[in-house]
C-alpha cells in the first residue's frame, strides 16, 4: 500500500511556543489531505480538509489562525499549532488521497504526539 | 467531522471466536465506506474498503456488509486472533470529504 510519512512522531513543546507537523505522500499524489486531531480512547475528530495549491477548508470549531495548514505541493502538508496552550496537547494524524484515482483509501501517517507543557 | 468527543465502546472476544464490529453511518449519499485498524499510539490502518453499489465484500479472514436503508456497516473478522485487539473505525467518504463513525475498541481473550 502507499505510504504516508508524518513527522515529528513525538514533540513536546513549551506554552505560547509554535509546533510544525509535516505530512508527506512517499509514493503517490495526494490531492488532498486531511488533519485529524485524537484525543484519548476518542474517535479522530476531522480538523481540515486541505486540496493542493487552495486554502484549507476548516471544520466548524476549529481556528484556522490557531491551525495553519499549507498544502504546497501534492506530496506535502504541514500543520502548525501557533502559540501552543496544554489543552492543545493531542495525537494529530494527516492522511492522503488521491481524487484523480477513483474509490482510492485515504492512507494515514503514525501520528504525532503532541505535549505542550 | 460526524465523530464529536465519543467515547468509545468494548467488545471483547475469545480468541477464535468470529467478531462483529457495527457502525452507524450518516450521509445516505456517500459512496465509498472504509474499515481502518487503529493501534494504540499509531495512526489508522486500512481493512477492508466497499463501494456503495454493493452490499459485501469479502477479504481475508474480514467481510464487510453494507446496509443502504438503514445507513449501517459491519466489520466481521473470522477466527478471531489477539493481533486483532485494537480500535476499528468506519469512515464514509462523499466527494472529498472523509469523515469517522465513533469507532469500537475490540479486546481479543487468549
Amino acid at each position: 500500500g502507499a505510504v504516508v510519512s508524518q513527522h515529528p512522531s513525538r514533540v513536546i513543546c513549551k506554552s505560547g511556543t509554535s509546533v510544525k507537523i509535516e505530512c508527506r505522500s512517499l509514493d503517490f499524489q495526494a490531492t488532498t489531505m486531511f488533519w485529524y486531531r485524537q484525543f484519548p480512547k476518542q474517535s479522530l475528530m476531522l480538523m481540515a480538509t486541505s486540496n493542493e495549491g487552495s486554502k484549507a477548508t476548516y471544520e466548524q470549531g476549529v481556528e484556522k489562525d490557531k491551525f495553519l495548514i499549507n498544502h504546497a505541493s501534492l506530496t506535502l502538508s504541514t500543520l502548525t499549532v501557533t502559540s501552543a496552550h496544554p489543552e492543545d496537547s493531542s495525537f494529530y494524524i494527516c492522511s492522503a488521497r488521491d481524487f484523480r484515482r477513483s474509490n482510492t483509501e485515504a492512507f494515514f501517517g503514525q501520528g504525532t504526539r503532541l505535549t505542550v507543557v | 467531522g460526524e465523530s464529536v468527543g465519543l467515547h468509545l465502546p468494548t467488545l471483547s472476544v475469545q480468541e477464535g471466536d468470529n467478531s462483529i464490529i457495527n457502525c452507524a453511518y450518516s450521509n445516505s449519499a456517500s459512496d465509498y465506506f472504509i474499515w481502518y485498524k487503529q493501534e494504540s499510539g499509531k495512526g489508522p490502518q486500512f481493512i477492508i474498503d466497499i463501494r456503495s453499489n454493493m452490499d459485501k465484500r469479502q477479504g481475508q479472514r474480514v467481510t464487510v456488509l453494507l446496509n443502504k436503508t438503514v445507513k449501517h456497516l459491519s466489520l466481521q473478522i473470522a477466527a478471531t486472533q489477539p493481533g486483532d485487539s485494537a480500535v476499528y473505525f468506519c469512515a464514509e467518504t462523499f466527494g472529498n470529504m472523509l469523515t469517522f463513525g465513533g469507532g469500537t475498541r475490540l479486546m481479543v481473550k487468549p
